[in-house]
């Protein structure tokens, strides 16, 4: 079972802060995701990562930006947060397992940012 | 660009009653995964399913891939209160390790 962490779990920030949310794994899976979900609503992914020094933009387009120096952190950050990026957003990582045939994508609790 | 979708968008069921949710993509798909999220959680993962026509089961839920590879069902026997919750399908193209969602389907479960 992967172990998948995000700080802070809630935010609440004014207009044009900048801001940075938190993702870890302890599981050295090499694939991590970033999505943003509005309540009730689907996933989109704005960010992906296959390894370090690997990001891609997802099919959503997103004003933040990723990186990936380390294999277990992946962090998200908006510049200039604006009350449009009000929104859920969850990371996950995932990594192919030959025994069990998959590659399943562990999500973390989600931080759930709101821009007054 | 690649997009999936399911249907229905919501589905009320009394406890008991089965109910079937669908998801089609808009081009082929390498292997298929299916998300539960329970309100105010996030996804967990169900099952993957990788070949063509491929069917597995999970006590009372069938998973089906389409011969095309480019639908999936999900299939619940007899449902339950524990039931509740958004099920998501997610496909994955040729050549890339991302997932893309399907616009999720709502379960609720009357007792």
């Amino acid at each position: 079972e992967a172990d998948i962490y995000q700080t802070p779990r809630y935010l609440v920030i004014g207009t044009g802060k900048k801001i940075t949310l938190e993702c870890s794994q302890t599981m050295g899976h090499d694939k991590m995701y970033w999505y943003q979900q509005d309540p009730g609503m689907e996933l989109h992914l704005i960010h992906y990562s296959y390894g370090v020094n690997s990001t891609e933009k997802g099919d959503l387009s997103s004003e933040s930006t990723v990186s990936r120096i380390r294999t277990e952190h992946f962090p998200l950050t908006l510049e200039s947060a604006r009350p449009s990026h009000t929104s859920q957003y969850l990371c996950a990582s995932s990594e192919y397992t030959r025994s069990r045939g998959r590659n399943e994508q562990f999500f973390g609790p989600g931080t759930r940012l709101t821009v007054l | 660009g690649q997009q999936v979708m399911q249907i229905p968008q919501y589905q009320h069921v009394q406890e008991g009653e089965d109910f079937t949710t669908y998801c089609n993509s808009s081009t082929t798909l390498s292997n298929i995964q299916w998300y539960k999220q329970r309100p105010g959680g996030h996804p967990v993962f169900l099952i993957q399913l990788v070949k063509s026509g491929e069917v597995k089961k999970q006590k009372r839920l069938t998973f089906q891939f389409g011969e095309a590879k480019k639908n999936s069902s999900l299939h619940i026997t007899a449902t339950q209160t524990t039931d509740v919750g958004t099920y998501f399908c997610a496909g994955r193209g040729s050549g890339t390790y991302k997932y893309i969602f399907g616009t999720g389907t709502r379960l609720k479960v009357l007792a």
